[in-house]
This record gives structure tokens, sequence and C-alpha cells, in this order.
């Protein structure tokens, strides 16, 4: 079975905090994913990753860097958390094997900040 | 650009009743389809896949999707509701010929089955 792990279930931090977000997957997949889900806007891409040291950024990039130096590691960075950051933050990951393949998640972060 | 929308915020439907969960998407060319569900604190689990071929699609835990090409629809269904069944529903989106590998997901739809 694919796994899709993250660093922290629950994590609470204060304004103005650098926050690293891990996510690690076993499956020698391509593609890693960072997404937010808020209630009411479902999921919404912040970066992706199609190899190591590649990214490109999804449709809400603002106020989040990424790093991929490995295949199977891929991180999310608030550089200075403010409290429109408080989310849930959700990493997948997925094949390019097959162009279809559908995205495997993590289970997510709830990320706090005060 | 490519869109999901799913027009219904919560669904409820009685255990033992078939349910329907309304998915409609935009996207140039034709579109590579999803459903995902999400339990309580949990991540994202996949249901099933639209690709290519049939249009009636089934999935896991007994849910199938039909796809409309005519009304750019994607809806999900289940012949007979169970309690467990109670969660929140994603449908998502990837188009064959945008070259984006990321999906773009709906607002979703929470399912409530009562008993």
């Amino acid at each position: 079975d694919v796994k899709v792990t993250q660093s922290s279930r629950y994590l609470v931090k204060r304004t103005g905090e650098k926050v690293f977000l891990e996510c690690v997957q076993d499956m020698d997949h391509e593609n890693m994913f960072w997404y937010r889900q808020d209630p009411g806007l479902g999921l919404r891409l912040i970066y992706f990753s199609y190899d190591v040291k590649m990214k490109e950024k999804g449709d809400i990039p603002e106020g989040y860097s990424v790093s991929r130096e490995k295949k199977e590691r891929f991180s999310l960075i608030l550089e200075s958390a403010s409290t429109n950051q408080t989310s849930m933050y959700l990493c997948a990951s997925s094949s390019d094997r097959d162009l279809y393949n559908e995205q495997f998640f993590g289970p997510g972060t709830r990320l706090t900040v005060l | 650009a490519q869109s999901v929308a799913q027009p219904e915020d919560q669904v409820n439907v009685a255990e033992g009743n078939p349910l329907t969960v309304k998915c409609t998407y935009s996207v140039s060319g034709n579109p590579y389809l999803f459903w995902y569900v999400q339990y309580p604190n949990r991540g994202l689990q996949f249901l099933l896949k639209y690709i290519t071929g049939d249009n009636l699609v089934k999935g896991s835990y007994g849910f199938e999707a039909e796809f409309n090409k005519s009304q750019t629809s994607f809806h999900l269904k289940k012949p007979s509701a169970l309690v467990s069944d109670s969660a929140l529903y994603f449908c998502a989106v990837r188009g064959m010929d945008t070259g984006r590998r990321a999906l773009t997901f709906g607002s979703g739809t929470r399912l409530q089955v009562q008993p």
C-alpha cells in the first residue's frame, strides 16, 4: 500500500514564527503536492513538485515556499506564519507512469497560528 | 482553467435509501474525473475515477459514478446508503490536454446518513 506520512497531526505556532511541515512518501512517486483545506473552499493547491529540486506554484503560493531535496520528501515552509494560515494542510503524491493516476494523501496537519 | 462545482454543502439520506452527490466540471478538452472521501480527522481516500470508456464507473464501498459529457457532470451514487458512509466527499478534475499534473477539487459535500 502507498503510504504518505506527515510529520505532525496537530501544530500550534505563533504569528511570525517559521514553520516547517514535512511529508514523506514510500512509493517512489515523481509528483508531490501540498494543499490546504478550508471549510467551504475545498482543497486548494499551494505548490507541487514533479522531480527532485523542481517545483511549481499552485493556485495560492503566497506566503509559502517548498523544498524537495530527496525524491521521497517534500517540505512546506511558512516563512513568517500569520493567523490567516491557520488551516488543514494535506500532502499528496502520484506517479507519472500513467497520466491519470490518482493522488494518494497523507492524514493532514492541522495548523493553528495564534 | 479548470473548475469543479459541488452545489450541495450537505446531503441527508436515510439508511437503505439511494444516495446521489452531485458534481459538475469545466475543463478544456476531455477530463479525468475523480471522487475522494474524507472521514473525520483523516486524509482523503480515493473512491473511483473516470478516464475513458464506459460512462458508469464502479468504485470502492459500493459507490459508482456516472459520467455525462453533454451535462459536464460526474455524480456519485450508491443504491443503498449505510450510516458508515457519512463523511465529506470531494469531486476532482484534471484536463487531459492541459499538462497540469495537479487535480482541481470541488468545495466538498457532507453526506449524513440517518439510521
